[in-house]
This record gives structure tokens, C-alpha cells and sequence, in this order.
């Protein structure tokens, strides 16, 4: 069975630094990560994926994150944050065959950007 | 903009209701799921429909009945409800294809409270 770790249930920055958001999974074989977001009273919103090639994979508003099989990490990561970054956000992994098209998500992180 | 509709945004039902949650899709996907969200945790998968066959089912309790009345359509028939089923439910929408990490798209979600 696959799972998610989100180690951190709050992340603290001040806006116009660098934000990580750190994400661990474990799955059989080959994975399908992703990370979506969620502002407050919203549906969840997909920011990127990682399917196979290149590990550093870019996403909507600014955001990348960096595949590392041998960390089974996926890190959520942005330059510089702002504001409008504060939301919830899921990690979630599939496998790459065998797991249908079931999500397993992270607990979530809460990130909050502050001036 | 999320091109998976939900309505209604807001559902206030009493325990001996029924009521109907509607979702609609028009990217041409053959994968639409119901989840249920509690507040700052993750969504939890209900069911899973793919062409328009229920495919998969989380041991939801009856008192929640699917519909698929097709392609681009999911509903999810609400009865007898208890309080702590008020939570966020989202409906999302993939393409079936397996090992073509496909991406899960959700709604905005609709918010239910059960009196």
C-alpha cells in the first residue's frame, strides 16, 4: 500500500523568501506524485505532477518541486513567497500501475506567508 | 477556474431529509469521484466512477447512493444523514487511462451541515 508523509503541519515565512514544503512517500514501484492546494473554504486546486523524465518538475504560480527517488522525497518549493501563498497544501502519490486512479494524500501543510 | 461544477455550494439538511448533490464535468473525462473533506484534513475517497460503471466504493455507509446518469454527470443521493456527516464534499473528474499519471481535477465542493 502507498502513503504519504507531511512532516510539517505548519510552514512560517516571510514574504519574499524562499518556501519548502517537504513531502515523503511510499509506494511499490514506480510513483505518480502531485501536489494540489486548497485556500480557505475552496475546492482543492492541482498545482504540478511528476510522471517520469526530468526531476524538477515547474506548476502553476511560480512553484516547482523537485523528485528525489532516492529520498522518496517530492518537496514543494518556491523563490520567493508571497502573500496570496497562504493555503493548505496536499501532497498525494499513485502508483505507477496497479493503483487505479485511488490518490493517497498527505495530512496536509498549512503554509503561512507573512510580511 | 475549475471545470468541474458543484451545486449547491451550501446544503443545511435535518436527519430525516433527502437531498441530492449534483456535479458536472465537460472535459471529456470517464473517472469522476465523490470525496468527503473534514475541516484541515484530507479528502477521503467515497467512490469511484469510471465509465459510468461504479468501479470503486470505500465501505461508504448506505445512506449515501451514487448516481452516474452519465458521462459527464455524478450525483450523490443523500438520506437520513447524522451530524458528523456535515462536511465538504468534492467531486473531481480524471481521465480513466491508467499509467498515464492522470491528473485529478476537483470542484469547488459543497459545503453540508446536517441539524
Amino acid at each position: 500500500a502507498q502513503s504519504v508523509a507531511q512532516p510539517e503541519d505548519q510552514v512560517n515565512v516571510a514574504e519574499g523568501n524562499p518556501l519548502t514544503v517537504k513531502c515523503t512517500y511510499s509506494v511499490s514501484g514506480n510513483p505518480y506524485l502531485f501536489w494540489y492546494v486548497q485556500y480557505p473554504n475552496r475546492g482543492l486546486q492541482f498545482l504540478l505532477k511528476y510522471i517520469t523524465g526530468d526531476n524538477l518538475v515547474k506548476g502553476s504560480y511560480g512553484f516547482e518541486a523537485e523528485f528525489n527517488k532516492s529520498q522518496t522525497s517530492f518537496h514543494l518549493k518556491k523563490p520567493s513567497a508571497l502573500v496570496s501563498d497562504s493555503a493548505l497544501y496536499f501532497c498525494a502519490v499513485r502508483p505507477f500501475t496497479g493503483g487505479g486512479n485511488k490518490l493517497t494524500f498527505g495530512t496536509g501543510t498549512q503554509l503561512k506567508v507573512e510580511l | 477556474d475549475t471545470e468541474v461544477t458543484q451545486t449547491p455550494k451550501h446544503l443545511v439538511m435535518g436527519m430525516t431529509n433527502k437531498k441530492s448533490l449534483k456535479c458536472e464535468q465537460h472535459m471529456g473525462h470517464r473517472a469522476m469521484y465523490w470525496y468527503k473533506q473534514k475541516a484541515k484534513k484530507p479528502p477521503e475517497l467515497m467512490f469511484v466512477y469510471s465509465y459510468e460503471k461504479l468501479s470503486i466504493n470505500e465501505s461508504v455507509p448506505s445512506r449515501f447512493s451514487p448516481e452516474c446518469p452519465n458521462s459527464s454527470l455524478l450525483n450523490l443521493h443523500l438520506h437520513a444523514l447524522q451530524p458528523e456527516d456535515s462536511a465538504l464534499y468534492l467531486c473531481a473528474s480524471s481521465q480513466v487511462k491508467e499509467r498515464s499519471g492522470n491528473t485529478i481535477y476537483f470542484g469547488e465542493g459543497s459545503w453540508l451541515t446536517v441539524v
